[in-house]
């Protein structure tokens, strides 16, 4: 596609839910992120993918977070059992290849919200 | 620990000049992103800089300075669609990007 699609865009979810947040990354891109972003703050990555390989999930706040991208391409990032502080915009971003110095680019993010 | 600082919002005049700065404490360092992100929308990319020095892109320079731990966005003859948030990353020693809060920068006719 010509960009990074993320779905759904907005999300309401009732506390002790379970969500599951889509992210389709530019074709052919080899490297995926997942970053959470607060109102009025700059993103705080979770974790990352080169292809199907998860290199990197430090970020993840908790063991409720999970990640997974079986074929190397569309990323699905589920949160089990949500609490309120779950709420804010989940962005998706990915780069061309995985040696670390390229741009990357975003997609429109999934606004959660958690009641 | 890690720490990048911007204002957290300024304001500007249509067809003026305005600068954003942002000072960085990272471990290690690979790099220098400024982002654009208008209200409810993703980050787009505007500029990077890893060597100290001016790049010129259009209305749009960014400057660094790796001895002094600091950039600087420049805009000019601002328009109203301009009007957005501004965020400073820098790439880290694990190849992170550690993110500043960002700049909300609102222009006035």
């Amino acid at each position: 596609g010509a960009g990074v699609s993320q779905s759904p865009r907005y999300k309401v979810a009732k506390r002790g839910q379970d969500v599951a947040l889509r992210c389709d990354p530019i074709s052919g891109h080899v490297s995926l992120f997942w970053y959470q972003q607060a109102l009025g703050q700059g993103p705080e990555f979770l974790t990352y993918f080169q292809n199907e390989a998860q290199l990197d999930k430090s970020g993840l706040p908790s063991d409720r977070f999970f990640a997974e991208r079986p074929e190397g391409s569309v990323s699905t990032l589920k949160i089990q059992r949500t609490q309120q502080e779950d709420s804010a915009v989940y962005l998706c971003a990915s780069s061309l290849v995985g040696t670390g110095y390229e741009t990357q680019y975003f997609g429109p993010g999934t606004r959660l919200l958690v009641l | 620990g890690q720490n990048i600082d911007q204002p957290t919002e300024m304001t500007a005049t249509e067809g003026a000049i305005v600068q954003i700065n942002c000072t960085y404490q990272t471990s290690g360092f690979n790099g220098l992103f400024w982002y654009q992100q208008h209200a409810g929308e993703a980050p787009t990319f505007l500029s990077y800089n890893v060597l100290d020095g001016l790049e010129e892109k259009g209305r749009f320079s960014s400057f660094l300075s790796r001895s002094k731990g600091y950039s600087y966005l420049l805009l000019k003859e601002l328009q109203m669609k301009d009007s957005a948030s501004y965020l400073c990353a820098v790439r880290d020693s694990n190849y992170q990007l550690i993110w500043g809060a960002g700049t909300k920068l609102i222009i006035k006719p």
